[in-house]
């Protein structure tokens, strides 16, 4: 089955910008969703179809996606960014239908 | 508003079975296929299964096949995964989710019910 590869964590100063990828084999020519998860709670979508942003996600939320890589931008960084974020396709090549990166912690220090 | 609410989870002992259930409401539950998506501790999301809308067509992830069986009523508006032959490995909360209209992705997530499989 497709197999989604994201860094396991990355770091943020306050203000700056993290960028979180996630590969896999031509998913540039997939839909590319991107999910918020805190720490007990459900996750939410942040960005979808590659470069949408669902109703009230900031705008400092953004995504690309071109030939191997796809990236979720959170640009001006604040604490309260802090939490895992989980790349997704779906893989209609398999019977395993929605596949999802390992996640990456994003910590804003 | 788009809800969902499972319920269900608890304890259960290596090689037992449980049943966990969703209830949603705030939209048309038949116009919509449903997927159950798993967080075990210290893991990732993992995609558990896949029911469509007239529960004919069902997916399970390689993991779970053959233990774990998906079903729905759309009269009630509920969603159940019946688990069997647990193991350690099936720890984790376990969310009842709505998959988009054009089946790409996950629009909307219950909070989620933990199952712990342990002796």
């Amino acid at each position: 089955s497709y197999v989604l590869t994201q860094p396991p964590s990355v770091s943020v100063a306050p203000g700056k910008t993290a960028r979180i990828t996630c590969g896999g084999d031509n998913i540039g020519s997939k839909s590319v969703h991107w999910f918020q998860q805190k720490p007990g709670q459900a996750p939410i979508l942040v960005v979808s179809y590659n470069d949408e942003r669902p109703s009230g996600i900031p705008e400092r939320f953004s995504g690309s996606n071109s030939g191997n890589t796809a990236t979720l931008t959170i640009s001006r960084a604040e604490v309260g960014d802090e939490a895992d974020y989980y790349c997704q396709v779906w893989d209609g090549t398999s019977d395993h239908l929605y596949v999802f990166g390992g996640g990456t912690k994003v910590t804003v220090l | 508003e788009v809800q969902l609410e499972e319920s269900g989870g608890g304890l259960v002992q290596p090689g037992g079975s449980l049943r966990v259930s969703c209830a949603v409401s705030g939209f048309t539950f038949s116009d919509y296929s449903m997927n159950w998506v798993r967080l075990a501790p210290g893991k990732g999301l993992e995609w558990v299964s896949y029911i469509s809308g007239t529960s004919n067509t069902i997916y399970y992830a390689d993991s779970v096949k053959g233990r774990f069986t998906v079903s729905r009523d759309n009269a009630k508006k509920s969603l159940d995964l019946q688990m069997h032959s647990l193991r350690d490995e099936d720890t984790a909360v376990y969310y009842c989710a709505r998959v988009s209209l054009d089946y790409s992705t996950i629009d909307s997530w219950g909070q989620g019910t933990l199952v712990t499989v342990s002796s």
